[in-house]
């Protein structure tokens, strides 16, 4: 997880609390994403940032919102959590280095809506 | 029919055999192909990328593109009991949307 850290590794939520899940690189990476990851259901991409003070909605956006605070970090907010947002959230980053692409992850959110 | 596809396993390969992996995608318009590793309660891990036809090597790893008839597959050398993991595809779509498949799981028997 080389340069892309994300808080909290764990957390568990009530239906309607709200929370906020942090991400943050170092490695001067322009795009920066969340997925989240269900059970044999592979990556769903919710919202991603291509780079500083843009975002675009992904596959799964609804119930989410995320700000591109600097080129650092992104953040992923639940405003209304709901049950079926109970999963694992991964942040993500990414560029084109030196024309070969690059893209880490970070260790993830594991995330419990009861 | 799913836009990614992969066969969810799991596959059984026996020490320093060699493993393939299989994906299959719906749109013939994608350009860039990925391969990723992912060890149980852990991170994704990006380890291939294709964009054109044939083949890439990479150690151990070597990514096949076929985009006639629209599959990519993972091939691993000398397969060990570290490589059991599993294996996402993930695929570059029109309207720069990056799709993954449920993965497959690999298990290297010693």
């Amino acid at each position: 997880n080389a340069g892309v850290t994300q808080t909290p590794k764990f957390q568990v939520l009530k239906t309607g609390q709200s929370m906020t899940l942090q991400c943050a690189q170092d490695m001067n990476h322009n795009s920066m994403y969340w997925y989240r990851q269900d059970p044999g259901m592979g990556l769903r991409l919710i919202y991603y940032s291509a780079s500083e003070g843009t975002t675009d909605k992904g596959e799964v956006p609804n119930g989410y919102n995320v700000s591109r605070l600097n080129k650092r970090e992104f953040s992923l907010r639940l405003e209304s959590a709901a049950p079926s947002q109970t999963s694992v959230y991964f942040c993500a980053s990414s560029a084109v280095v030196s024309a070969s692409y690059e893209q880490y992850f970070g260790p993830g959110t594991r995330l419990t809506v009861t | 029919q799913k836009e990614v596809e992969q066969n969810s396993g799991p596959l059984s390969v026996p020490e320093g055999a060699i493993a393939s992996l299989n994906c299959t995608y719906s749109d013939r318009g994608s350009q860039s192909f990925f391969w990723y590793r992912q060890y149980s309660g852990k991170s994704p891990e990006l380890i291939m990328f294709i964009y054109s036809n044939g083949d890439k090597e990479d150690g151990r790893f070597t990514a096949q593109l076929n985009k006639a008839s629209q599959y990519v597959s993972l091939l691993i050398r000398d397969s060990q009991p570290s490589d059991s993991a599993t294996y996402l595809c993930a695929v570059w779509l029109y309207g720069n949307k990056l799709v993954f498949g449920a993965g497959t799981i690999l298990r290297v028997k010693s």
